[in-house]
């Protein structure tokens, strides 16, 4: 069965920086994109960042591009997002999410269940 | 960026009662629509693509249309384990965007 489980969540200060895992498992994964997807607390769901199944290309949504990085291990099977100089309004729970293909399609056929990160002073 | 506009925001209904939730798009995206499923504390659920195509497992009652910038997802004989919130999404062009979710509830 596929399984992406996140971590790396925590309470962090305004302007500070954190670092998302996503360890992924039950399907090759240097075979598909990848893809973080932000939710704040009560909210709708927000695209944040794609990487292509090798790594050579990476989309980024306006509100994080320039602050946020994404990278994947495709030995590890494991995904990353790092984010600096976070602001209030990156509150959110944060999953990644497979797409069907390995160039960022974006379309999403498994997700993981959240790793919540919390911005405050 | 495509605007995703969802009705309505929520719902009240009863196990076997037929719901229908639009999805529009602020511009056309062809048939590059997508719904998806939630339930409380946990990640999304891929339902639905390409507007009227089944993800493996999804039971028959889900059904999707709709076409340029008007979908629809309609949930016939609605059983307990749908009560959950239900987004759409636009796979046309990046950036991807969600409609902002319906609720339904009993």
């Amino acid at each position: 069965d596929v399984q992406l489980l996140e971590s790396g969540g925590a309470l962090v200060h305004p302007g500070g920086s954190l670092r998302l895992s996503c360890a992924a498992s039950g399907f090759t994964f240097n075979n598909y994109a990848m893809t973080w997807v932000r939710q704040a607390r009560g909210a709708g769901l927000e695209w944040v960042a794609s990487m292509s199944a090798s790594g050579d290309k990476t989309y980024y949504a306006d509100s994080v591009r320039g602050r946020f990085i994404i990278s994947r291990d495709n030995v590890k099977n494991t995904l990353f997002l790092h984010m600096n100089n976070l602001r209030g309004e990156d509150t959110a729970v944060y999953f990644c999410a497979k797409d069907v293909d390995p160039d960022d399609y974006g379309l999403f056929d498994y997700w993981g269940q959240g790793t919540l990160v919390t911005v405050s002073s | 960026d495509i605007q995703m506009t969802q009705s309505p925001s929520s719902l009240s209904a009863s196990v076997g009662d037929t719901v229908t939730i639009t999805c529009r798009a602020s511009q056309s995206i062809d048939s590059y629509l997508n719904w998806y499923q939630q339930k409380p504390g946990k990640g999304p659920k891929l339902l639905m693509f390409a507007t009227s195509n089944l993800q493996s497992g999804v039971p028959s009652r889900f059904s999707g249309s709709g076409s340029g910038t008007l979908f629809t997802l309609t949930i016939t004989s609605l059983q307990p384990e749908d009560f959950a919130t239900y987004f759409c999404q636009h796979s046309f062009l990046n950036p991807w965007t969600f409609g902002q979710g319906t609720k339904v509830e009993i």
